[in-house]
């Protein structure tokens, strides 16, 4: 199946400073990807939709300007988290469908534990 | 809104019982329903899925069988093994949004040799 690479799969930052999460699709071309928030022993919450080329799109009640979404290729797409909080602490999932569409195989990176200290 | 709820977790099991993990969605229009499974300290994988009402999707023994009058879609196995041990995630993708899942809550499994 298709491969979704996530880099880094830990980081620990201090508060007030920002990180940026990568999400690649590496053998195949993602005009859609997915980024997910994944609480203990809880569900994902899915956080946007980043689109290639456009601005993403945030669900309700996820802060746009906390949470910078970056599409900028077909194959990469990047989460920063600015001016980090402890309560941002989470571990971070980003999906794409591969082929495109509502029916089709979510394929997942193996996640970013973030811890802020 | 979309939503899904499963059964709370943990299930604790003894290997070769027999399987079921409840899911229950609400939605507008027609959605696609998923079966997805995170191992320890792996990534989200598809375990099997199902497009239509009536469907059965089913994979590694596990089934699951689209049921639109219950909006149901419940997980089954006939005889678990200690590899099935894993969170279980229900999911549903509406085909008016784009492709995107929304989750259900994640169901613990724990099968005991």
């Amino acid at each position: 199946g298709a491969v979704v690479s996530q880099h880094p799969s830990r980081v620990i930052c201090k508060s007030g400073t920002s990180v940026k999460i990568e999400c690649r699709s590496l053998d195949f071309q993602a005009t859609t990807m997915f980024w997910y928030r994944q609480f203990p022993k809880k569900s994902l919450m899915l956080m946007a939709t980043s689109n290639e080329g456009s601005k993403a799109t945030y669900e309700q009640g996820v802060e746009k300007d906390k949470f910078l979404i970056n599409h900028a290729s077909l194959t990469l797409s990047t989460l920063t988290v600015t001016s980090a909080h402890p309560e941002d602490s989470s571990f971070y999932i980003c999906s794409a469908r591969d082929p495109v569409g509502p029916n089709t195989e979510a394929f997942f990176g193996q996640g970013t534990r973030l811890t802020v200290v | 809104g979309n939503s899904v709820t499963q059964m709370e977790g943990p299930v604790t099991l003894s290997e070769e019982a027999f399987l079921t993990i409840n899911c229950t969605y609400t939605a507008t229009g027609y959605p696609s329903l998923f079966w997805y499974v995170q191992y320890p300290g792996e990534g989200l994988q598809l375990l099997l899925k199902a497009t239509k009402a009536d469907d059965k999707g089913s994979n590694k023994g596990f089934e699951a069988t689209y049921r639109k009058e219950t909006t149901s879609f419940h997980l089954e196995k006939g005889s678990v093994q200690v590899s099935d041990s894993a969170v279980y995630f229900c999911a549903l993708s509406d085909n008016n949004q784009g492709g995107k899942l929304i989750f259900g809550q994640g169901t613990e499994l724990s099968v005991k040799p």
